[in-house]
């Protein structure tokens, strides 16, 4: 089964540092999320893409934050500078067209000291 | 704000049991009702969801309750087992706008 893959899967960096996280989506999905999910809560929604454009990034805190999605297929976000607040779970999505189904990937886990 | 509010925090329950998880949102305009199921280490899986037009779904041992006028509703685990020990997260969504909202989630653990 096709899977949506991210990389790295673990992050350690300091603040202040740069840090970025990758997603290569289930092929043909047009609708991309990255969430964030800080330990024991739920997913929050950070940007989505709808093929290579930003449809809501409403949520991203863009003084830090940044996710582009070149050619409409995988996608990169990135923190620059770190902060200790942004040790989390990144998690990246697609979505069935019509189906309302979010496929996640593992994720990528962000440790910041 | 808050529009989905998840209950309890963690469960613990005895192999063979019943697990019940709530789950509770605020605007009536949300048409798909998702739960998902995360192990550690794992991004979310979609579990079992169910649209405002039908009060009850069934799969296997999972079950969801909607109740429209109480803007309520709630995952069953029948038979719980060792297995099903992980996170459960509500969701709420519009239709079409692929927007999602995720409960705070609910740690279950089955003792064997």
């Amino acid at each position: 089964e096709a899977e949506v893959a991210q990389s790295p899967r673990y992050k350690i960096t300091e603040k202040s540092q740069a840090v970025a996280f990758w997603c290569d989506p289930i092929s043909g999905r047009a609708t991309l999320y990255w969430y964030r999910q800080i330990l024991g809560q739920g997913p929050e929604l950070l940007v989505r893409f709808q093929d290579e454009s930003v449809v809501d990034d409403s949520q991203l805190p863009k003084d830090r934050f940044s996710a582009e999605r070149l050619k409409g297929v995988d996608s990169t976000l990135k923190i620059q500078p770190a902060e200790l607040g942004d040790s989390a779970m990144y998690l990246c999505a697609t979505a069935d067209s019509g189906a309302n189904v979010l496929t996640f990937g593992a994720g990528s886990r962000l440790t910041v000291l | 704000q808050q529009q989905v509010k998840q209950s309890p925090q963690s469960l613990i329950v005895q192999k063979g049991g019943i697990s019940i998880i709530n789950c509770a949102y605020e605007n009536t305009a949300f048409d798909y009702f998702p739960w998902y199921q995360q192990f550690p280490g794992k991004g979310p899986a979609l579990l079992i969801a169910i649209r405002p037009d039908v009060s009850e779904k069934k799969e296997g041992r999972f079950t969801i309750s909607f109740n429209k006028s109480a803007k309520q509703f709630s995952l069953h685990i029948m038979d719980s087992q060792p297995g099903d020990s992980a996170t459960y997260f509500c969701a709420v969504s519009y239709t079409g706008t692929y927007k999602y909202i995720f409960g705070t989630g609910t740690r279950l653990k089955v003792l064997a």
